[in-house]
């Protein structure tokens, strides 16, 4: 069974440039969340998914930052206009639902913006 | 607020044991999860443990949960070069789905 897919794998960008991610949840799971992953840091969570609705996106910065995840299946976040401090790792997880015991990750994406 | 804390780093010698602490603030945390990651990979999920419950074993590793004390702590037996990786303590957050992590510990295995 695949995993959690994520792409780009890495990505440099200049600030001021926008830039999107794409994540293909586990087949069947309902819940998708989108993480970013400071260096050295544990990952934090920007966004919930169930099904296509936005559950709780209330760490995402919404002045440059959007997601979507039409169809409730593969998401798309992206970034407008890039900043340095957006530089990190960009995880992407699933589970089954949103009270579900395992969240399975993808193996992200690395953003560096210069 | 909710708060997960571990220590930084941690080194052992291959066939000793690696004990990795974590305390976390949310006494209504239902489940508490240890995840791994190596170097460029994402997280990989070792094991979890639910919040009635006081020990997980699973093969080598043994998950203590201390709720009163809100500690957490990731036994690994007989360590190997290749458990070599971040560690990291998550909390589910207000049953919400949210999980809550440390900033991971770095486990270093020696030969």
């Amino acid at each position: 069974e695949a995993g959690v897919v994520q792409s780009p794998r890495y990505k440099i960008i200049e600030k001021k440039q926008p830039v999107a991610f794409w994540c293909n949840p586990i087949s069947g799971h309902n819940t998708l969340y989108w993480y970013r992953q400071n260096l050295g840091q544990g990952p934090e969570l920007l966004i919930r998914y169930e099904n296509e609705e936005a559950v709780d996106d209330s760490q995402l910065p919404k002045d440059r930052f959007s997601a979507e995840r039409l169809k409730g299946v593969d998401s798309t976040l992206k970034i407008q206009p890039a900043e340095l401090g957006d530089s990190a790792v960009y995880l992407c997880a699933s589970s089954l639902t949103g009270s579900n015991t395992e969240a399975f990750f993808g193996q992200g994406t690395r953003l560096t913006v210069v | 607020g909710e708060d997960v804390e571990q220590s930084l780093f941690l080194s052992v010698r291959e066939g000793d044991s690696s004990v990795i602490n974590c305390t976390y603030t949310d006494s209504s945390s239902t489940y508490l999860y240890w995840y791994k990651q190596e170097p460029g990979a994402g997280l990989q999920l070792l094991t979890y443990i639910f919040s009635n419950m006081d020990m997980k074993q699973d093969q080598r590793l043994t998950v203590l949960l201390n709720k009163k004390d809100k500690h957490l702590s990731l036994r690994i037996a007989d360590t190997q070069t290749g458990d070599s990786a971040i560690y990291f303590c998550a909390e589910m957050y207000n049953q919400g789905g949210k999980l809550i992590f440390g900033q991971g510990t770095e486990l270093s295995v020696k030969p």
